[in-house]
């Protein structure tokens, strides 16, 4: 079965620092997807960001910008100037092999953003 | 990206019973997938709905358990039959890709907290 590993099943960051949440893979495909997604309390499933493989740069949204490493099938998440509201669980998705549309999931990173 | 309405948000339900939840979506996709998040846990794929054609279910779940409808490209059900305490878990909906192949989907509705008691 295919897999994804966050390897930090829980993280701290003080407001206004950054911190970098990882994720590894694996999958046999050349041109895929790659998302993260942000679950807060209210349990919605909130698309962070998201990336081509067969795009060399990496993909940014505000505050969040991903280090994509294809060779290595690295898919790291950099969360800048953190707040308060990015209290939540974070989960790596990337595409599943086969060329189906549906994503399989990482066991996710608590991520805690204190004041 | 297509906005998906889940309901219903929360049910409590006797063992034994069905409970049939509906997502319904703002435009047309190709695909909608169906996932179960037990407490604690991530998400894991049910199964993947087209329409017109019968569900593809993941190893694990079977259609007498989680029995789909995908009538039109909009709307889907699934149907958790003959619950037990171990189905209470929040189930969620998602799009693929929308109908026009572009690849701004992979939205999830708001999922549903089911308790079996």
């Amino acid at each position: 079965a295919q897999t994804v590993t966050q390897s930090q099943p829980e993280m701290s960051v003080q407001e206004a620092e950054t911190v970098t949440l990882s994720c590894t893979y694996d999958t046999s495909e050349n041109n895929y997807y790659l998302f993260w997604y942000k679950q807060p309390p209210s349990r919605q499933m909130i698309l962070v960001i998201r990336q081509e493989a067969y795009k060399q740069q990496n993909a940014t949204e505000n505050r969040f910008s991903v280090n994509f490493q294809k060779a290595a099938k690295s898919f790291s998440l950099k969360i800048s100037d953190s707040q308060l509201g990015d209290t939540a669980m974070y989960f790596c998705a990337p595409q599943a092999q086969g060329g189906s549309e549906k994503l399989v999931f990482g066991k996710g990173t608590k991520l805690t953003v204190n004041p | 990206s297509a906005v998906i309405s889940q309901k219903p948000s929360r049910d409590i339900c006797q063992r034994g019973t069905s409970l049939t939840i509906q997502c319904q979506v703002d435009s047309q996709v190709t695909m909608m997938f169906w996932y179960r998040q037990q407490p604690g846990q991530s998400l894991t794929l049910i199964a993947t709905a087209n329409q017109g054609s019968e569900a593809t279910y993941e190893s694990g779940f079977v259609i007498d358990k989680f029995p789909i409808s995908r009538p039109n490209l909009t709307f889907s059900t699934l149907t958790v039959s003959n619950m037990s305490p171990e189905d209470s878990s929040i189930y969620l909906c998602s799009v693929g890709r929308d109908r026009g192949g572009s690849n701004y989907g992979y939205t999830f509705g708001s999922g549903t907290r089911l308790t079996v008691v």
